[in-house]
């Protein structure tokens, strides 16, 4: 079944302690991002990446650290984590570059204290 | 990317259908309008898209007006899972970087 997996579904974490949030795609999608969403504020990309070792920032980076060293995987990285990342996070992947056929992740909720 | 314009919230009964609008008058002549779902806190969805002509596929339909200033999404007999908040993204499609701008979209509420 083609799917975009994130893990874990849920966190609760300590200001500061660095944490990875692992996304995979068995799709063998080259484009991959990462969306938060809030309440009022919809969802915004924080990072994409168009393959492996190319990534970029989308609308809302700061605080956040991205890897692409294969193709399925994406992870998210919170080096120094804070409250204000609290946050619903989604992992997306689609076919190509240019195609907005995206498919999504389950979503991350993440609380930090 | 064009503004949108989608009603807030809508009702409707199980099994008739839900049309849900979108204004998009800025659209632009190479823009298409992709719709979205995305139901409780779950990853959004991709329903259907298209650019100037009428579009059907397995879980909708979409009717694109034709000077392009609006479109309609609709599910041709709704079900209690249809419930969802629906999201109407113009979007080019030949570009670089596929970031998806979501919108407020609209809460559909499909009553029994």
């Amino acid at each position: 079944e083609a799917q975009v997996t994130q893990n874990p579904r849920y966190l609760i974490t300590v200001t500061g302690k660095k944490l990875t949030v692992t996304c995979s795609q068995n799709m063998n999608h080259e484009y991959m991002s990462w969306y938060r969403q809030d309440p009022g504020l919809g969802l915004r990309q924080i990072y994409y990446s168009m393959n492996v070792e190319v990534t970029d920032k989308g609308d809302v980076p700061e605080g956040y650290k991205v890897s692409r060293k294969e193709k399925r995987n994406f992870p998210l990285i919170l080096e120094s984590p804070s409250p204000n990342q609290t946050s619903l996070y989604f992992c997306a992947s689609s076919l190509y570059r240019y195609n907005t056929e995206a498919f999504f992740g389950q979503g991350t909720r993440l609380t930090v204290v | 990317d064009a503004k949108t314009t989608q009603p807030t919230s809508m009702d409707c009964a199980e099994g008739r259908a839900a049309n849900l609008p979108c204004n998009h008058s800025t659209i632009s002549g190479n823009e298409y309008v992709y719709w979205y779902r995305q139901i409780h806190s779950q990853g959004p969805q991709y329903i259907i898209h298209g650019l100037k002509n009428n579009e059907t596929n397995e879980m909708a339909s979409l009717i694109i007006t034709e000077d392009r200033k609006s479109s309609t999404l609709i599910l041709p007999h709704a079900t209690l899972r249809d419930t969802a908040v629906y999201y109407c993204i113009p979007r080019v499609k030949e570009t670089s970087g596929s970031r998806l701008t979501f919108g407020e979209g609209t809460q559909l509420t499909v009553n029994p």
